[in-house]
């Protein structure tokens, strides 16, 4: 049960788009496509961007996108907002029902 | 509204026990797998146990296996998390999630120091 590896810190100006990527391995992230992504605000719960692998819940706008190759997946973020500035986590499911968080990504729009 | 409301959070010295509650409002517990996540204050999410819908497949994570247990009543609509042998290390905010998706709780906080 190793945390998934995501960079500590990603930033872009506003409208850019930046990526951030999520790795595992074979036994979570690659094997299946339950890669969760989500978004936390200062003193907030964490709240759910994207669900197996690339959905959006509704009310989550286009702007967020996810996606998987191999053991990587990816959240990308398009028209940087003010707003976005939180931390963002990946989560995968890793088999015999766990799972398992990323180390977080802190993302800076400048 | 669907809600989840953590409680029971507080200060134990190290060897102790604490139960952790998360009352659900709007949906049943009981169709839904339910999660516990962990969260040192400023520090990364770490999954602790799930609940499937089933009542009985259960997981933990290695760091709590065996000294944490996790139980649902479906008459009171409500997820525990039994928590014994606390470490200093198991000092974080709970949160309990419904199916790891939109709907989190606000999180208590609990204390492992002498």
């Amino acid at each position: 049960q190793s945390a998934l590896t995501q960079p500590p810190s990603a930033s872009g100006s506003p409208g850019q788009s930046v990526t951030i990527s999520c790795t595992g391995t074979s036994s979570d992230v690659g094997g299946y496509n339950y890669v969760y992504w989500y978004q936390q605000h200062p003193g907030k719960a964490p709240k759910l961007l994207i669900y197996d692998v690339s959905k959006r819940p509704s009310g989550v706008p286009d702007r967020f996108s996810g996606s998987k190759s191999g053991n990587t997946a990816s959240l990308t973020v398009s028209g940087l907002q003010a707003g976005d500035e939180a931390d963002f986590y990946c989560c995968s499911y890793a088999g015999s029902n766990t799972f398992v968080f990323g180390g977080g990504t802190k993302l800076t729009v400048l | 509204e669907v809600q989840l409301v953590e409680s029971g959070g507080d200060l134990v010295q190290p060897g102790g026990s604490l139960r952790l509650s998360c009352a659900a409002s709007g949906f049943n517990v009981n169709g839904y797998s339910m999660h516990w996540v962990r969260q040192v204050p400023g520090k990364g999410l770490v999954w602790v146990s799930r609940i499937k819908s089933d009542g009985t497949t259960i997981a933990y994570a290695d760091s709590v296996k065996g000294r944490f247990t996790i139980s649902r009543d479906n008459a009171k609509n409500t997820v525990y998390l039994q928590m014994n042998s606390l470490r200093a290390e198991d000092t974080a905010i709970y949160y309990c999630a419904r199916d790891l998706t939109s709907v989190w709780g606000q999180g208590t906080m609990v204390t492992v120091s002498s």
